[in-house]
């Protein structure tokens, strides 16, 4: 069975600012999908970016961008340039790659992210 | 587009009633997934349906819970004799076949009291 863990339950970031949030995870799986989501307080779970584990490259989309280490299980969310609306909390999430298995995905307890201004 | 709709947003019962919960997925979606999610938590899998088939349950889908998706569209997720442990919300999201890519309707806050 997979293990998502974050490790940061709470942090937070003046506006403008960068922050990075940490997401571990424990498979056996060698092809599969790293996620991470945003759900603002208006519940809405939103999928901020996706990563392929057999690509080497690190996922990008606009501001954000993670640091997949596949070696250590790690994948980092870093956020640049923090806005207001990105406060919310988020998900780290995994799932392995393959038919049956699409879209069972395995979730951290999240992190809550407050941007200040 | 019109996104994954859920109804209703919310729900109060007592212990011991029936609850019925509704998901309209995205029109061209032919997977249709539910999650269950309590406070301080990640949402945890439940069940999912490839069109009209369950293809899979989770084993915390106990058998009070019953799940159809009649005709491969909407989808309705039934809760017998609740309890207040059911209490959490429940999403349900769907996706086009060959992506992994997840769209999450809004929930349903379930309250049981």
């Amino acid at each position: 069975a997979q293990t998502v863990t974050q490790s940061q339950p709470e942090m937070s970031v003046q506006e403008a600012e960068t922050v990075t949030l940490s997401c571990t995870y424990d498979t056996s799986e060698n092809n599969y999908y790293l996620f991470w989501y945003k759900q603002p307080p208006s519940r809405q779970m939103i999928l901020v970016i996706r990563q392929e584990a057999y690509k080497q490259q690190n996922a990008t989309e606009n501001r954000f961008s993670v640091n997949f280490q596949k070696a250590a299980k790690s994948f980092s969310l870093k956020i640049s340039d923090s806005q207001l609306g990105d406060t919310a909390m988020y998900f780290c999430a995994f799932m392995k790659h393959g038919v049956p298995n699409a879209g069972k995905s395995t979730f951290g307890d999240g992190t809550t992210l407050t941007v200040k201004p | 587009d019109t996104g994954v709709s859920q109804n209703p947003r919310h729900k109060i019962t007592k212990r011991g009633q029936n609850v019925t919960f509704r998901c309209d997925p995205i029109s061209e979606h032919n997977r249709l997934y539910w999650y269950r999610q309590t406070l301080g938590q990640g949402p945890e899998f439940l069940t999912y349906f490839q069109n009209e088939a369950q293809l899979e349950k989770s084993r915390l889908l106990s058998d009070r819970f019953s799940a159809e998706r009649p005709k491969g569209s909407f989808s309705t997720l039934e809760i017998q004799r609740t309890e207040q442990g059911d209490s959490a919300m429940y999403l349900c999201a769907s996706s086009d076949r060959g992506t992994e890519k997840l769209f999450f309707g809004s929930g349903t806050q379930l309250s049981v009291l």
